[in-house]
């Protein structure tokens, strides 16, 4: 079974519509993330959480915003999704492995698409 | 800041010749190096990371990498490869805040 697991999987959705993506992991890291990925830029940081309590803004958080259910659910919404956030998104955790170096883990993504 | 360049956009090699993935980063403090790969449809998976120590950095499925602290690089190879490397490949620095800046990825196509 995945450790860190994204639901849906794949989502088309209309402009101007509310949609919300769920990640769920079951490696009891505090740490949890979520990233956009777009051809040819890489991986950009939406929003990440420490814990339940800390929420923190990503270089690109407009448009988005985040709840932090427990220690092991992170969702990731759209308040009102467009074009341009059509992408993959994918949820992360992190553990440390050695000192101050921590070790992200990656769910599988999600394929949103906005017509 | 920190920032993270990736030389090439696609690298098309033969099968069973040697690759090299460049990867240049730029901090002014010390960092922590990483290479991810993502197969087609599937998540970001680690190859390797550097922490401190040897520069040469072996990972997995035949995988190594080479920090050079005065060229700011961290480039990836393999001496042989297989059609099962086909994939999208990213670096990655990492600060002590944890924080992950990723390159923009190179994809590998790897020709019969």
């Amino acid at each position: 079974d995945a450790d860190v697991t994204q639901t849906p999987r794949n989502r088309i959705t209309k402009t101007g519509k509310r949609i919300m993506l769920e990640c769920s992991q079951t490696k009891g890291h505090d740490r949890m993330y979520w990233y956009r990925q777009d051809p040819g830029l890489g991986l950009r940081l939406i929003y990440y959480s420490f814990d339940v309590k800390d929420i923190n803004k990503g270089e690109i958080s407009d448009g988005y915003s985040v709840s932090r259910q427990a220690q092991a659910k992170f969702s990731l919404s759209l308040e009102s999704a467009i074009p341009n956030q059509t992408a993959l998104y994918f949820c992360a955790t992190s553990d440390v492995v050695a000192g101050d170096l921590y070790e992200q883990y990656f769910g599988p993504g999600t394929r949103l698409t906005v017509t | 800041a920190q920032s993270v360049t990736q030389l090439d956009s696609q690298v098309p090699v033969f099968e069973e010749a040697p690759v090299e993935l460049r990867c240049n980063y730029s901090s002014s403090v010390s960092v922590y190096l990483f290479w991810y790969v993502q197969y087609p449809n599937q998540g970001l998976q680690l190859l390797l990371k550097y922490l401190s120590g040897s520069t040469l950095v072996k990972g997995i499925n035949g995988f190594e990498a080479e920090f050079n602290k005065s060229q700011t690089s961290f480039h990836l190879r393999k001496p042989s490869v297989h059609i099962s490397d086909t994939a999208e490949y990213f670096c990655a620095v990492s600060v002590r805040d944890d924080k992950i800046i990723f390159g923009k990825g190179t994809r590998l196509h790897i020709l019969p």
